[in-house]
């Protein structure tokens, strides 16, 4: 069985462009969350999404987005890149939208970097 | 999400147990203890959860305590491929929303 894939792995950006990265969870699974890491922040919530809705949302800027497919698959979108953006982007997927004893598998991530 | 406080570092020797510990004082009744790890670069890995009995599978050993305000996670023969940043989450408030803190840094060595 797959595990969490996204796309790209690695990438590199300009300021000011825009990057949309993708996430297709373990199949079966409908919730998918995301994840930035930063040497700094360490590992924090981006926002949840659910039968392509989002459901929860952690404490970001606007210029952070993201959707969900009917095939539970999931993109985000980060516009007007900073510096600051550059990290690991963390895609993670569960078959229950809830953590009630829930397993919640991690893809290996996309690295953004800004220049 | 019930805090958790954990040991920044510890160490452990090829082929011995690792317990790490985690301190959950005020998770709730329904709130499940989740471990994941880190290994430099790549994506957290899921371990192990509980609610309140001890739990076993492939990776490790999840030992909570009766009044369920701590837990350990055992790895029972630990190689040097178990060195990770552990983390112990108990999320809380629905969602697929897991809190990480600063985690344990395990090192395994020869």
């Amino acid at each position: 069985k797959a595990g969490v894939t996204q796309t790209p792995r690695y990438l590199i950006k300009t300021r000011g462009q825009q990057v949309t990265l993708s996430c297709s969870p373990i199949s079966g699974h409908r919730s998918v969350s995301w994840y930035q890491q930063t040497p700094g922040q360490g590992l924090q919530f981006l926002f949840e999404y659910f039968s392509e809705t989002q459901r929860n949302k952690g404490n970001f800027p606007g210029r952070f987005s993201g959707r969900q497919f009917s095939n539970s698959r999931s993109e985000m979108n980060v516009s007007t890149l900073e510096l600051g953006d550059s990290a690991l982007y963390l895609c993670a997927s569960s078959v229950q939208p809830d953590t009630s004893g829930n397993t919640i598998y991690f893809g290996e991530g996309s690295w953004l970097t800004v220049v | 999400d019930a805090k958790t406080t954990q040991p920044p570092s510890m160490d452990c020797a090829e082929g011995r147990a690792a317990n790490l510990p985690c301190n959950h004082s005020t998770i709730s009744g329904n709130e499940y203890v989740y471990w994941y790890r880190q290994i430099h670069s790549q994506g957290p890995q899921y371990i192990i959860h509980g609610l309140k009995n001890n739990e076993t599978n492939e990776m490790a050993s999840l030992i909570i305590t009766e009044d369920r305000k701590s837990s350990t996670l055992i790895l029972p023969h630990a190689t040097l491929r178990d060195t990770a940043v552990y983390y112990c989450i108990v999320p809380s408030g629905g969602y697929n929303k897991l809190i990480f803190g600063a985690g344990t840094r395990l090192a395994v060595h020869p």
